[in-house]
């Protein structure tokens, strides 16, 4: 595709359901990162995958996210156990390789927990 | 870990002033300094970028300027216009190309 994709748009659930974000980032970028952003907030770093190193998981907030990157391509962030705190935009974005630092954004996956 | 902050949090401007958005950084080993536009529903974009061996940059009417003594980092828009309107992120590049973004500017322009 022509840039980063992800899916769902937008996701309601239920608190204590379990969700997956999907993102595709653009074909040949081998970093891939996870933001998070609250209504009207910055963008919290979640995670950051390099190629097949091992990943930077020190923004995320708790052990119900996790995140895996399948062939160094496209990547799932899990949120288990939802709570109401956890609504937010869920942000992709991906860039050529490590030192090239323009990062291409995706959309977006809007998360709403009841 | 780095920590970027961002001032102000909103800023209201007449067309054709200028807007400055201040960010300041804690890692003295951060090495690259982008601006990234959020338009209202859109998804945000990169606009200007400045390492830490260059101390200004300029891209027609908008400008970074870095101070690595201070760790602070400015960005720039003069003679602003409505389609400026939007949020305006900085981010510090620390070791491990980790990108950490500021809180946001919301900026107005009023016609």
């Amino acid at each position: 595709g022509a840039g980063v994709s992800q899916s769902p748009s937008n996701k309601v659930t239920e608190k204590g359901k379990d969700v997956e974000l999907r993102c595709d980032p653009i074909s040949g970028h081998t970093a891939l990162y996870w933001y998070r952003q609250s209504l009207g907030q910055g963008l919290e770093f979640l995670i950051y995958f390099q190629g097949n190193s091992a990943p930077d998981k020190s923004g995320l907030p708790s052990d119900r996210f996790s995140a895996e990157r399948t062939g160094g391509s496209v990547s799932t962030l899990t949120i288990q156990r939802t709570q109401q705190e956890d609504s937010a935009v869920y942000l992709c974005a991906s860039s050529l390789r490590q030192g090239v630092e323009k990062l291409f954004f995706g959309s977006g996956t809007q998360l709403s927990v009841l | 870990g780095e920590n970027v902050e961002q001032h102000p949090s909103t800023l209201s401007v007449q067309e054709g002033d200028s807007a400055v958005i201040k960010c300041t950084y804690s890692d003295s080993a951060s090495n690259y300094f982008p601006w990234y536009k959020q338009e209202l529903g859109k998804r945000p974009q990169l606009i200007i970028d400045i390492r830490s061996n260059v101390g200004e940059k300029k891209d027609q009417r908008i400008a970074v300027t870095l101070n690595k003594t201070a760790k602070h980092f400015s960005l720039h828009i003069t003679e602003t216009q409505p389609e400026d309107s939007a949020v305006y992120f900085c981010a510090a590049r620390a070791a491990g190309n980790k990108l950490t973004f500021g809180g946001g500017t919301r900026v107005l322009v009023k016609p």
